[in-house]
């Protein structure tokens, strides 16, 4: 899996949108980038993923470049439980048998 | 939505006793999965399963054992708890495309 650099920490204000970068610049063509988020003592929450296109669920938005060598996870109005650690991670989709690796993530705290 | 459950959210345990973990997933995933979590260690994959009655060792398979018996239920074992298996015990499933779902997690306490 190609490996990924997330800043160790950032603050957002509560109804802000808050824009968590990711560099993977080694990522391959048949890569995708998944992002998952870990409040404090619960497990691991699966946010959304993609492979090239800008991708958009009920809980988040995903930017990729066009290079596809970095990507910003977007929460567009973020609430105090938004609070958490986030991962962005690289890998071959059909992957599913092979375990999950977690870099250290964006410790992420939204202030009120 | 995808829902992976855990049977416990706590547990505490003596040294020497037999501990069974319980998962269970709704969503007829062939793969599920055990994790321990601990702080500085990230996520360890203890054993995982790719279908009933199959299980392959992870990166840290020592002092546990796995059953799966039906699709949906994946059991951790720990034969004869130590100390050093304090830890949060996290269960995830995926079908062979999509992202791992996991459950909320059992935090074990060995005394």
């Amino acid at each position: 899996d190609a490996k990924t650099t997330q800043p160790p920490s950032m603050d957002c204000a509560e109804g802000r949108a808050a824009n968590l970068p990711c560099n993977h610049s080694t990522i391959s063509g048949n890569e995708y980038v998944y992002w998952y988020r870990q409040i404090h003592s619960q497990g691991p929450q699966y946010i959304i993923h993609g492979l090239k296109n800008n991708e958009t669920n009920e809980m988040a938005s995903l930017i990729i470049t066009e290079d596809r060598k970095s990507s910003t996870l977007i929460l567009p109005h973020a609430t105090l439980r938004d609070t958490a650690v986030y991962y962005c991670i690289v890998r071959v989709a059909d992957q599913g048998a092979q375990k999950l690796v977690f870099g250290q993530g964006t410790r992420l705290t939204i202030n009120p | 939505d995808v829902k992976v459950t855990q049977s416990s959210r706590y547990l505490v345990k003596r040294t020497g006793e037999k501990v069974f973990l319980e998962c269970v997933q709704d969503m007829d995933h062939e793969n599920m999965f055990w994790y321990r979590q601990d702080p500085g260690l990230g996520l360890r994959l203890i054993y995982f399963s790719y279908d009933v009655k199959m299980k392959e060792k992870g990166d840290i398979p020592e002092g546990y054992s796995v059953s799966r018996e039906k699709k949906e239920r994946f059991s951790l074992i720990l034969e004869s708890a130590s100390t050093n298996q304090t830890s949060m015990y996290l269960c995830a499933s995926t079908d062979r495309y999509g992202p791992q779902h996991f459950g909320d997690g059992t935090r074990l306490s060995i005394l």
